[in-house]
């Protein structure tokens, strides 16, 4: 199976900070990943897919980059409610795991 | 605006079966795939399988044996049946609207909030 590895696990960060995540994967996935922000008791949200393209009505501060096996979310301008767990994940092929996620704290 | 709700038991017991349901509102299931991905506390998210409006599945290998995925396109709802549990299987069950660019790229653009399931006798 194909592996997923996000760093950091967690970061600390203030408001209107930009914040950068990493997500590799073990082999090369083209542009076959997805991003989502996780919160507690919520229903998930799908921020990136296609590893560049924006969701229709999550603001622009969010972006992705990347191809092959390594890829990047940036938050440009951390907001209040943007203090989540983020993961990264592949549809490559299955069983299109997740990565192990960053916490993104105050 | 579509919207996901999942349902379930809360407790099960151990060697039980778990069943729980997706009740889409919204949109119809026609076009889309479907998908259930799990997660245990402290864990990262677990993909566990999805399906065609049509009836096509995709498992995940590790829990194909016990899971069972299935579409009610009269009452919009998604099924998940999992066999044989065990405190392993305790987490927090989400359903997920899948879709898909160029055929294979999928990305699960709406989710539930999720219906938490603890198994313990």
């Amino acid at each position: 199976d194909i592996q997923m590895t996000q760093s950091p696990s967690s970061l600390s960060a203030s408001l209107g900070d930009r914040v950068t995540i990493s997500c590799r994967s073990s082999q090369n996935i083209g542009n076959f990943l997805n991003w989502y922000q996780f919160k507690p008791g919520r229903a998930p949200k799908l921020l990136i897919a296609i590893a560049t393209a924006l969701q229709t009505g999550v603001p622009s501060r969010f972006s992705g980059s990347g191809s092959g096996a390594d890829f990047t979310l940036t938050i440009n301008g951390l907001q209040p409610e943007d203090f989540a767990t983020y993961y990264c994940q592949h549809s490559y092929s299955v069983p299109f795991p997740f990565g192990g996620g960053t916490k993104v704290e105050i | 605006q579509v919207q996901l709700q999942e349902s379930g038991p809360g407790l099960v017991k151990p060697s039980d079966t778990l069943s729980l349901t997706c009740t889409v509102s919204g949109d119809s299931l026609d076009t889309y795939y479907w998908a259930w991905i799990r997660q245990s506390p402290g864990e990262r998210p677990q993909w566990i399988a999805h399906i065609y409006y049509s009836g096509r599945t995709t498992f995940n290998p590790s829990l194909q044996s016990r899971v069972t995925i299935s579409a009610d396109r009269s009452r919009n709802q998604i099924s998940l049946r999992l066999k044989s549990v065990t405190a392993a299987d305790t987490a927090t069950y989400f359903c997920a609207r899948t879709n898909r660019y160029n055929f294979y790229n999928y990305y699960m653009d709406v989710w539930g909030r999720g219906t938490a399931v603890t198994v313990s006798s």
